[in-house]
């Protein structure tokens, strides 16, 4: 079946530009995660959905990030008025509460370049 | 803040046994430890995951101190395709830590 796929793959934007980045998680998958990865360092937890209860926010960095997910399917991450420190890959993961382990499976990722 | 260390690098020759170590001090009684891995430019793939036991299977084993204070993912046989960074996670509620993680370089 399909896995995790996002939208765009590449994304160059200009310094204070607003952008979006789409996530498409598994069907079925009532779990959904995105995260932030800078180069050569390791995944920056952002936010968490899981199914219709409020989402756990705690990781966005600042009022500028903002994240939607409409029920169990599509997820937007909305980063307002880019900064060049917002460059870096952007990584969103599904998993199914139905599977004990919790998997989270991962997209391939937004490479987000603000320049 | 990442609830697991790991040391940054490690080498294994190509055909032996690669043992990664992990330390997670401050677990708690219910969190469990993965292990995940992410190959240069693609997302995180999970491998193993325990609370207790040591487990297994097709992919790595994972060894679990008594106390559960660390633990070593061991990959039997590596392989060059096994080089990646792996990462050693426990979960605090919703959110998993992956950390900086430890790269592996298996060395024909």
């Amino acid at each position: 079946g399909a896995g995790v796929s996002q939208s765009p793959s590449n994304k160059v934007t200009e310094k204070g530009k607003d952008v979006e980045l789409r996530c498409d998680p598994i069907s079925g998958h009532t779990a959904l995660y995105w995260y932030r990865q800078r180069l050569g360092q390791g995944l920056e937890f952002l936010i968490y959905f899981q199914g219709n209860s409020a989402p756990d926010k705690s990781g966005l960095p600042s009022d500028r990030f903002s994240a939607e997910r409409t029920g169990e399917s599509v997820s937007t991450l909305t980063i307002q008025r880019t900064q060049q420190e917002d460059s870096a890959v952007y990584l969103c993961a599904s998993s199914s509460r139905e599977v004990r382990t919790y998997e989270q499976y991962f997209g391939p990722g937004t490479r987000l370049t603000v320049t | 803040d990442a609830k697991t260390t790991q040391p940054t690098s490690m080498d294994c020759a190509e055909g032996r046994a690669a043992n990664l170590p992990c330390n997670h001090s401050t677990i708690s009684g219910n969190e469990y430890v993965y292990w995940y891995r992410q190959i240069h430019s693609q997302g995180p793939q999970y491998i193993i995951h325990g609370l207790k036991n040591n487990e297994t299977n097709e992919m790595a084993s994972l060894i679990i101190t008594e106390d559960r204070k660390s633990s070593t993912l061991i990959l039997p046989h590596a392989t060059l395709r096994d080089t990646a960074v792996y990462y050693c996670i426990v979960k605090d509620f919703n959110k998993f830590y992956f950390g900086s993680g430890t790269k592996l370089n298996v060395k024909p």
